[in-house]
């Protein structure tokens, strides 16, 4: 059964870099699979940050990407969010995810299938 | 503002039949694939349905879902009040290079 975890700080001053950690257990990450993040801003929706391949290949939602580095560690089995420069409205849940992607004639599928629990970050001076 | 747009909320009574919509355009829904996920109070959201109508295996096939053109529905039928839940659609948007999600509809199981 495949879990992932998110570990983090919980509490940040505006200017610093957020780092997230997200813990794959069952499931050897260098087999395959995209895995993501996804933040939702209390009392909000959701908002998808960025994914990453077992290979390394990075993709990242526009309106973040001159903040965001999405990284994998296959010798530990996790993947990791850096977002630098935070402030309050980087306030949100943090999810990472197992992403499932492919591509065919009728479009694009892009689907977070397995999700961790979430952690709470507060950007607060 | 999110890309996709759902109505805030719905309400039915239980064992009636619901439906939830989700509007786009041809550059996400029309021409990929759409998800949806259901988000029960305080816990992560949980994949409902992927490729516009297709259910993982654990869940029950009191939920559907359909896509015509620009716009996706999910209809939950039989609902129970364990579907008290916010549910999101989602899919990839080839216009922004992103995957975008509805904002949210609350659905009330009276």
């Amino acid at each position: 059964q495949v879990q992932l975890q998110e570990s983090g700080p919980g509490l940040m001053k505006p200017s610093e870099t957020l780092a997230l950690t997200c813990a794959v257990s069952g499931y050897s990450i260098r087999s395959g699979y995209y895995w993501g993040w996804i933040r939702q801003p209390p009392g909000k929706g959701l908002e998808w940050i960025g994914s990453i391949h077992h290979r390394g290949n990075t993709y990242y939602n526009p309106s973040l990407e001159s903040r965001v580095i999405v990284s994998v560690d296959t010798s530990k089995n996790q993947f990791s969010l850096n977002l630098r420069s935070v402030t309050a409205a980087d306030t949100a849940v943090y999810y990472c995810a197992r992403r499932q992607y492919y591509y065919d004639r009728n479009g694009a599928s892009d689907v977070f299938d397995i999700w961790g629990q979430g952690t709470m970050v507060t950007v607060s001076s | 503002q999110s890309v996709l747009t759902q109505p805030p909320s719905v309400s039915a009574a239980p064992g009636q039949k619901v439906t939830i919509s989700c509007s786009g355009s041809s550059s996400n829904i029309e021409n990929n694939y759409v998800s949806w996920y259901q988000q029960l109070p305080g816990t992560a959201p949980k994949l409902l349905i992927y490729d516009n109508n297709k259910r993982p295996s654990v869940i029950p096939d009191r939920f559907s879902g359909s896509k015509s053109g620009t716009s996706a529905t999910l209809g939950i039928s039989g609902l129970q009040t364990g579907d008290d839940a916010d549910y999101y659609c989602g899919t990839w948007d080839s216009s922004l290079s992103a995957v975008v999600f509805g904002g949210g509809t609350k659905l009330t199981v009276l």
